[in-house]
């Protein structure tokens, strides 16, 4: 069964600085996808990135990117610049390839913006 | 696009109740997926339609619940005879075909005390 660790219960960056999230999965199948989603406190979960198992180039959305090294199975995010706006629970998820679209989520990092 | 909607927003329940959540895809969305998501936890999986067949349950999805998607519209999901260990909050999401994201409802927050 594919699984997903989270290893980092809480982090804490600075306004502007740049801060890092850690995630690696455990699976045997070569067809996969990853994503990051946030969850801001009260509010719904929305999709921050997402990245094909099947593409080398890691994926950029403005401020956010990825570190996706799939012989490691790992999968971190990056935030850049980060914003006030930023501060959530972030999560980090799986779906084979092939299936109906189960997602496997981690435990979750919460993340805090020191202003 | 308004987004997929839920309600009730809480529920709160005596044990041994029956409780029934609503979930309001994005409307061409033919994919909907209910997920459970206890505190401190990510959400769990617990059961996927495409339009109104239910193709997959979880095994968390016990006897005592269960989810309809009449005319593969809105979805309900009910609880029989409520648990405390239901307590959590139920997130409903939706997708299309033809693009992998998931987009969540704000979710049920139930209480069973």
């Amino acid at each position: 069964a594919q699984t997903v660790t989270q290893s980092q219960p809480e982090m804490s960056v600075q306004e502007a600085e740049t801060v890092t999230l850690s995630c690696t999965y455990d699976t045997s199948e070569s067809d996969y996808y990853l994503f990051w989603y946030k969850q801001p406190p009260s509010r719904q979960m929305i999709l921050v990135i997402r990245q094909e198992a099947y593409k080398q180039q890691n994926a950029t959305e403005n401020r956010f990117s990825v570190n996706f090294q799939k012989a490691a199975k790992s999968f971190s995010l990056k935030i850049s610049d980060s914003q006030l706006g930023d501060a959530a629970m972030y999560f980090c998820a799986y779906e084979n390839g092939g299936s109906q679209g189960n997602l496997i989520f981690g435990k979750g990092t919460k993340l805090s913006v020191k202003p | 696009d308004t987004g997929v909607s839920q309600d009730p927003r809480h529920k709160i329940t005596k044990r041994g109740q029956n409780v029934t959540f609503r979930c309001d895809p994005i409307s061409e969305h033919n994919r909907l997926y209910w997920y459970r998501q206890t505190l401190g936890q990510g959400p769990e999986f617990l059961t996927y339609f495409q339009n109104e067949a239910q193709l997959e349950k979880s095994r968390l999805l016990s006897d005592r619940f269960s989810a309809e998607r009449p005319k593969g519209s809105f979805s309900t999901l009910e609880i029989q005879r409520t648990e405390q260990g239901d307590s959590a909050m139920y997130l409903c999401a939706s997708s299309s075909d033809y693009y992998y994201e998931q987009y969540f409802g704000p979710g049920t927050r139930l209480t069973v005390t």
